[in-house]
């Protein structure tokens, strides 16, 4: 999987947009981008993924650039639960069982 | 998550007894896994299962066994606990045998184990 590299910390108004950046500039034409949060305590939990375009769900949105070499996640509206560490993993999507590997993600802080 | 569930939550126990711990799903994905969680590590991979009986091991898998006689449970034994062994682990699932592929995974609420 290719490596990933994210900013340590950051910080984001309640309310405002959060745009959460990833480098990834060896993943592979067939690797996926994956975000995933960990609220303190619990367990990962999935956000969204996508190879080339950009997708949006209702927890978020994904920006991938056109060389794939970087994403962003877009939290449209933070709110105070949405502070969270914040993992970026490239991987193959289906097909396997192939394991997740954890970086160590962007600590965000959502600020009243 | 509701379709995923650890047992137990919280346990104490003392070095060199063995234990146990349990994570059932009720998702009938195919693939399952252990992970620990340490301040400083991050997740880190204990074992997984790619299906009944079939089993494999992770980056620090050294210490810990598992089992897997149903799709549902996937069982996680430290064989003779040890106070590095104090973690958190979480347990994983994803592949949905049925219907399209499931790309996400789905984590467990944790166990929290404390060697003493």
């Amino acid at each position: 999987d290719a490596k990933t590299t994210q900013p340590t910390s950051m910080d984001c108004a309640e309310g405002r947009a959060a745009n959460l950046p990833c480098n990834h500039s060896t993943i592979s034409g067939n690797e996926y981008v994956y975000w995933y949060r960990q609220i303190h305590s619990q367990g990962p939990q999935y956000i969204i993924h996508g190879l080339k375009n950009n997708e949006t769900n209702e927890m978020a949105s994904l920006i991938i650039t056109e060389d794939r070499k970087s994403s962003t996640l877009i939290l449209p509206h933070a709110t105070l639960r949405d502070t969270a560490v914040y993992y970026c993993i490239a991987r193959l999507s289906s097909g396997s069982a192939r394991q997740l590997t954890f970086g160590s993600g962007t600590q965000l802080t959502v600020l009243p | 998550d509701a379709g995923i569930t650890q047992s137990p939550r919280h346990k104490v126990t003392e070095t060199g007894t063995p234990v146990t711990l349990r994570c059932h799903q009720t998702e009938n994905h195919r693939y399952m896994y252990w992970y620990r969680q340490d301040p400083g590590h991050g997740l880190r991979l204990i074992h997984y299962s790619y299906g009944v009986k079939d089993t494999d091991k992770g980056e620090v898998s050294d210490g810990y066994s598992v089992s897997r006689s149903k799709t549902e449970d996937f069982l996680l034994t430290l064989e003779s606990a040890t106070s590095s062994q104090t973690s958190v682990y979480f347990c994983a699932i994803s592949e949905s045998k049925a219907g399209p592929p499931n790309y996400g995974y789905t984590f467990g609420s944790g166990t929290r184990l404390t060697v003493v």
